[in-house]
């Protein structure tokens, strides 16, 4: 266990309908990760968020945003939802410092 | 696109030592090496990573070769909840500390 934890745990939503994920960071970590997993894919980075500020983005159109919250836990947001979107979506987090990553157990998305 | 390549998948008997090979012929000097593994779509767990040196935890040993193109992760005595997916991973240096995973090998441990 990473300390890292996820909600939901699973979702179904429809297509052009909304979705947040949430995420709660491992105690004394203070930026967080999001990547997004296709089926038979390896995760792919979608952003970073270090002191509530986004810290570089993968390769995904801005209907995917994000939010990080003073107590480093975060949201993704993805508007518009497309059936491609639906994956496991992970979230990691780390110290800006140390920089290992360790990922929460996913959320998984359906778009139907 | 990944820095590594890896075998697709490899067999491995129980209580024997597992070898996973992986090649990153283009990593700079001042980039990491990381191994994660990912047991039927949980999450990816975090397993060793390095530098230069090879390194060792309570999980498994990472060697690297002297001109780190190349690295092996070895689990010295697989057990069966050792299959999974293991990922060996260049972690790209800069401001972003992004992961970049390739495919991946599938490790089966047969009893």
């Amino acid at each position: 266990e990473t300390g890292v934890t996820q909600s939901p745990t699973h979702l179904i939503k429809t297509r052009g309908q909304q979705v947040t994920l949430r995420c709660s960071s491992q105690s004394g970590h203070n930026t967080v990760s999001w990547y997004q997993q296709a089926l038979g894919q390896g995760p792919q980075f979608i952003f970073q968020y270090y002191r509530e500020e986004e810290n570089g983005r993968g390769n995904f159109p801005p209907r995917f945003s994000g939010l990080q919250f003073p107590n480093y836990s975060s949201e993704l947001n993805v508007n518009a939802l497309e059936l491609d979107d639906s994956a496991l979506y992970l979230c990691a987090s780390s110290d800006i410092l140390l920089e290992t990553q360790y990922f929460g157990p996913g959320t998984r998305l359906l778009v139907l | 696109d990944a820095k590594t390549t890896q075998p697709t998948s490899m067999d491995c008997a129980e209580g024997r030592a597992a070898n996973l090979p992986c090649n990153h012929s283009t990593i700079s000097g001042n980039e990491y090496v990381y191994w994660y593994r990912q047991i039927h779509s949980q999450g990816p767990q975090y397993i060793i990573h390095g530098l230069k040196n090879n390194e060792t935890n309570e999980m498994a040993s990472l060697i690297i070769t002297e001109d780190r193109k190349s690295s092996t992760l070895i689990l010295p005595h697989a057990t069966l909840r050792d299959t999974a997916v293991y990922y060996c991973i260049v972690r790209v240096g800069g401001a972003t500390n992004k992961l970049i995973f390739g495919t991946g090998t599938l490790l089966a441990v047969q009893p």
